[in-house]
Order: structure tokens, then C-alpha cells, then sequence
């Protein structure tokens, strides 16, 4: 049972560059997430996708962009780098649209030189 | 402005006693709570969660305590366990209201439980 699966794991920008996060589950949720985790600030949500063909902003959307390109599918895209966006990003599902437990994937840790 | 509020950056519980993580709230629609554990280099998963309507919730070794009028909860580990090292999150959601928008996390805490 692979769960959430995110790719990459690690990856290192320069600041400008783009790049999209892979966010797939294989466990037929509805709903889908992108948070990051910074040092001291716990997880804060960027985008999330209540149900396929929707998006909507989170607590800090600034400079990404988020695609849900199926029900199984939802990536998180980096226009364009910046520093303050060196963070942990875990993708998250569940299948109800408005209740229930949240499952992670491993993370993504992105650093922006 | 934080909505969910972990004010223990880390505990220190010596293995076999019990450990007491504190988590408050100050957005009074939450109706949802939950605890995640992280490990290093892992995703946060699911420990237990608590609905309002309860003031107790109990799974093994885990108890979530909510006092809403305090709007507060708290964790209880016991025993502790070696193994219960990592990162807890307290975590909350406003299902009646919808909830699509998932959970809102604390800060966490970091649990150390020494030999």
C-alpha cells in the first residue's frame, strides 16, 4: 500500500528557477493538500483541492500554484524560487471532503540558494 | 494570528512515566480535534482525535482529554515508551462548518522520553 507518494524528495533550486512538486494517492480520497513545514512555525497550508476539478488558497498560496490534474493527482508548482520558500512541503489526503483524519506523505525538502 | 497553540516547544519524560502534551485553541467553531506524531525525515501520522462532543477519548496507551470551555486538550502517554520520541501535533478543524479546508496545526511539540 504506497499511501501518499511524493516526488521529489530532496531537491535544490537557485533562486528564479521553477519547479512542480508530484503530489499521487492510490487510496481513492476525495480531497488533497499541500502544507510546508518551516522550523518553530508547524505545518501551514499552501493549497488545497476539496474534490476534483477545485482549488482553493491556504493560509500562505504566495508564489505557487497548484494543478489537480485527476482525482488521484495534485501537484504544487514553483514559478519562481525564492529563498523563504526553503521548506519541508507534505502533500496530504483524506476522503471526505470535510471530516476525518489527514494522511501524509514523506515530504519534500527543497532548498533555494 | 495563531489559532492553535502548542506553548511546550519540547518535554523531557522519563521512560515508564506518563507524559502530558497541552494544546489550546482559540477559535471557538472548531469542533475537531486530532494529535499527530512526526518522526525525523517522515510524514505526521494520525494518533487519535477527539470530537466535541466528547470530553474523552482513549486508545491504548493514548488519551486526548477536551475541557471546551477552556478551550484547551491535552495528551496523555502512559507509559511512556522510548519509541514515543518525535514531534506531536496538535491539530483542529471546523467540520460543521464545512471543513474543507482541512486542519489547522499547532507548532508542535518535541517529546523526548529518556531511559
Amino acid at each position: 500500500n504506497a499511501g501518499v507518494t511524493q516526488t521529489p524528495k530532496f531537491q535544490v533550486l537557485k533562486t528564479g528557477q521553477s519547479m512542480t512538486l508530484q503530489c499521487a494517492q492510490d487510496m481513492n480520497h476525495n480531497s488533497m493538500y499541500w502544507y510546508r513545514q518551516d522550523p518553530g512555525m508547524g505545518l501551514r497550508l499552501i493549497y488545497y483541492s476539496a474534490s476534483e476539478g477545485t482549488t482553493d488558497k491556504g493560509e500562505v498560496p504566495n508564489g505557487y500554484n497548484v494543478s489537480r490534474l485527476n482525482k488521484r493527482e495534485f501537484s504544487l508548482r514553483l514559478e519562481s524560487a525564492a529563498p523563504s520558500q526553503t521548506s519541508v512541503y507534505f502533500c496530504a489526503s483524506r476522503y471526505s471532503t470535510s471530516t476525518g483524519e489527514l494522511f501524509f506523505g514523506e515530504g519534500s525538502r527543497l532548498t533555494v540558494l | 494570528d495563531q489559532q492553535v497553540k502548542q506553548n511546550s516547544p519540547s518535554l523531557s519524560v522519563q521512560e515508564g512515566r506518563i507524559s502530558i502534551l497541552n494544546c489550546d485553541y482559540t477559535n471557538s467553531m472548531f469542533d475537531y480535534f486530532l494529535w499527530y506524531k512526526k518522526y525525523p525525515a517522515e510524514g505526521p501520522t494520525f494518533l487519535i482525535s477527539i470530537s466535541s462532543i466528547k470530553d474523552k477519548n482513549e486508545d491504548g496507551r493514548f488519551t486526548v482529554f477536551l475541557n471546551k470551555s477552556a478551550k484547551h486538550l491535552s495528551l496523555h502517554i502512559v507509559p511512556s515508551q522510548p519509541g514515543d520520541s518525535a514531534v506531536y501535533f496538535c491539530a483542529a478543524s471546523e467540520e460543521s462548518g464545512g471543513g474543507a479546508d482541512g486542519l489547522t496545526f499547532g507548532k508542535g511539540t518535541h517529546l523526548i522520553i529518556q531511559p
